[in-house]
């Protein structure tokens, strides 16, 4: 089945940098690559989302990209804020499964 | 629309007591999940639903058993509930392939 890895577990920037999160995952058929962004006691919610007939994805400061060959895939985010600081998930699933598998999530803290 | 509706919020549960954490969703979605998330970690896929009448297993299925027997409703069953079943629960749907709505999840605490 779909296992997806993802790292770092934990990232530090200071507040204007940029921070990067990595994901692989292990099925060649998964389509659709989500991340989701979890305050504190929240419910995670979708950021930003690409699928795979596209390379790379932008919404203002955040921007995703894929590489289909390699099976990984990475959110950016520019211009960091305080605002920014949470956990963020990403996720894959595969064509014709709808097995929604997420990655083990990345603590990042913008310091201020 | 309400979205994902989870209840309930807040539940303590002694070892061996069993209960049902309830779900459902107002946007008519096929697709319906139940996820675990234990402190500090991530988001296991326990069961989920792609229609009402079938289920199948997650990553994490051991000690719980789900129903779908309309559109809206994906009830998570717990039976002879365990200290390792501490956690928080998330109910997601989706249409086809797209954004998981999640409801605002249930912590559940097994002494």
């Amino acid at each position: 089945g779909e296992n997806v890895e993802q790292h770092p577990s934990t990232l530090s920037v200071q507040e204007g940098d940029s921070a990067v999160i990595k994901c692989t995952y292990s099925d060649s058929a998964s389509n659709y690559f989500p991340w989701y962004k979890q305050e504190l006691g929240k419910r995670p919610q979708l950021i930003i989302d690409i699928r795979s007939n596209v390379g790379e994805k932008k919404d203002q400061r955040i921007a995703v990209t894929l590489n289909k060959t390699a099976k990984h895939f990475s959110l950016h985010i520019t211009e960091t804020q305080p605002e920014d600081s949470a956990v963020y998930f990403c996720a894959a699933t595969g064509s014709g499964t709808y097995k929604y598998i997420f990655g083990t999530g990345t603590r990042l803290k913008v310091l201020a | 629309n309400a979205g994902v509706t989870q209840t309930p919020k807040f539940r303590i549960l002694k070892i061996g007591q069993s209960m049902t954490l309830q779900c459902t969703q107002d946007m008519n979605h096929n697709y319906m999940y139940w996820y675990r998330q234990d402190p500090g970690m991530g988001l296991k896929l326990i069961y989920y639903s792609v229609g009402a009448g079938i289920t199948d297993k997650g990553e994490v299925p051991n000690g719980y058993n789900v129903s779908r027997s309309t559109t809206e409703d994906f009830p998570l069953r717990l039976e002879l509930a365990a200290p390792s079943q501490t956690s928080v629960y998330f109910c997601a749907s989706t249409s086809l392939g797209g954004e998981l709505f999640f409801g605002e999840g249930s912590r559940l605490t097994v002494l």
